[in-house]
């Protein structure tokens, strides 16, 4: 199985305060993971993927922050949420070499 | 990253054919084309991918042109259920996939 878990599946959250979105994966060790977010109505913006543990590149400059403690867990983090970070946030696993995605049912945080 | 351009929207009528193009003229040679679908409040979920030769699986087929500058999802009897936004993308050795804003699909009854 190349399940991939993510919670919560919704959350509001006050500006100026801190976010926690984990992700954990099943399946094959060492996997390819990603955090993209999803504004209403838009594709999906790359934020942060990962190739290994404590390996973290950004793609998008802005106010919150990955890390992935364990092979098979990705964080990503805030530790003060604005409204624009409001979206549909997605974890995604890179599957074998051409690349295939398995996405997470994400998290829809609205920021108030 | 390459780019991939499709269609903002299209509309199908339940139980013929669909076909989904997308254009992607900066593609290199190692490049995947990948399909997803998303439904309403859920993640993408992968349809098909392929790199020279036309791909047939139990979900749809996609053509590649001969020059791999573009491709054509193709669902071969629409059902409702099919109802969704469709991204094509391209899956580069860096493994980083950007994803456009992709075709809303319509299907009507």
């Amino acid at each position: 199985s190349q399940t991939i878990h993510q919670w919560p599946a919704t959350l509001v959250q006050p500006v100026g305060s801190p976010l926690s979105l984990e992700c954990t994966v099943e399946g094959t060790s060492n996997p390819n993971l990603y955090w993209y977010r999803q504004a209403a109505g838009r594709g999906l913006q790359l934020l942060f993927y990962s190739v290994g543990i404590g390996q973290i590149s950004s793609e998008v400059p802005q106010n919150l922050s990955a890390s992935r403690p364990q092979d098979r867990q990705f964080i990503l983090s805030s530790k003060k949420l604005l409204l624009s970070d409001s979206g549909f946030y997605l974890c995604a696993r890179e599957e074998g070499p051409s690349g295939v995605y398995t996405f997470g049912s994400g998290t829809r945080l609205t920021v108030v | 990253d390459a780019k991939t351009t499709q269609p903002n929207s299209m509309e199908s009528n339940e139980e013929e054919p669909v076909h989904l193009p997308c254009n992607h003229s900066t593609i290199s040679g190692t490049d995947y084309i990948h399909w997803y679908r998303q439904l309403p409040s859920q993640g993408p979920e992968y349809v098909i991918h392929g790199l020279t030769s036309n791909v047939n699986n139990r979900m749809a087929s996609l053509a590649i042109a001969e020059d791999r500058k573009s491709s054509t999802l193709i669902l071969h009897r629409a059902t409702l259920r099919d109802a969704a936004v469709y991204y094509c993308i391209l899956e580069t050795n860096a493994g980083k996939s950007t994803f456009g804003d992709g075709t809303t699909l319509t299907v009507k009854p």
